[in-house]
């Protein structure tokens, strides 16, 4: 069955540096989506990603961070100069056509900020 | 401002015993309502999905209802197991494009022996 994976399952960076998280979603979805969930909280909303273009953005995805599709099978978050409170565990996602189509969760990528 | 809340924060049921969970959101514009299994460090698996005219949608085990009027949903487990311990998700679907999913914090429900 086909599957949403990401790499790595764990990063750890210090405060400052770059992190680039990478999502390989579903061969035939088009749309593509992060969210963050920091540890004992809800999931919460980034963006969503289609055509090549930001389709939605939440208030948390600021300049800090941005999305894109390198290739034809990769889908990366990258966050500029990470915080302490950038520590969570990322995931990403991916549904086909349609808006209500129902999304499909990798594993997720756990960041840790030090 | 979107918000999706759910009851009760966590929930221990006998192997065998059904159970319901509950949801209320307050999202504009509404475009559909979803709930997810989320085990312990892994990520969302969907259970259902409903849009604004379904009322009920079932899925082995898993039937959840959804009341557009009053803005609530629930979620009815029958037979539990204790494969079934996990975090239940009520996700409601909002934003022009509506691919932006607002995330309840969840029930946590135990299921023992």
């Amino acid at each position: 069955e086909p599957e949403v994976t990401q790499t790595p399952s764990h990063q750890v960076t210090q405060m400052g540096q770059e992190v680039i998280l990478r999502c390989v979603p579903i061969s035939n979805h088009l749309y593509f989506y992060w969210y963050r969930q920091i540890l004992g909280q809800k999931v919460e909303f980034l963006v969503s990603f289609y055509n090549n273009e930001i389709s939605e953005k939440s208030e948390i995805f600021d300049d800090q961070f941005s999305v894109e599709r390198p290739d034809g099978s990769n889908f990366t978050l990258k966050i500029r100069s990470t915080k302490l409170e950038d520590s969570a565990m990322y995931f990403c996602a991916s549904s086909g056509w349609g808006i209500g189509n129902e999304q499909f969760f990798g594993p997720g990528t756990r960041l840790t900020v030090l | 401002k979107n918000q999706v809340e759910q009851s009760p924060q966590s929930l221990i049921i006998l192997e065998g015993k059904n159970c319901t969970l509950q949801c209320n959101y307050t999202v504009s514009p509404f475009s559909n309502l979803r709930w997810y299994k989320q085990d312990t460090g892994r990520g969302p698996v969907s259970l259902t999905i409903m849009t604004f005219s379904e009322n009920t949608k079932s899925n082995g085990r898993y039937t959840a209802t959804l009341d557009a009027d009053t803005k609530q949903s629930s979620l009815h487990i029958t037979a539990s197991q204790l494969s079934d311990s996990a975090s239940y998700i009520c996700v409601v679907s909002a934003g022009q494009a509506g691919t932006a999913l607002i995330f309840g914090k969840g029930t946590t429900l135990s299921v023992s022996s």
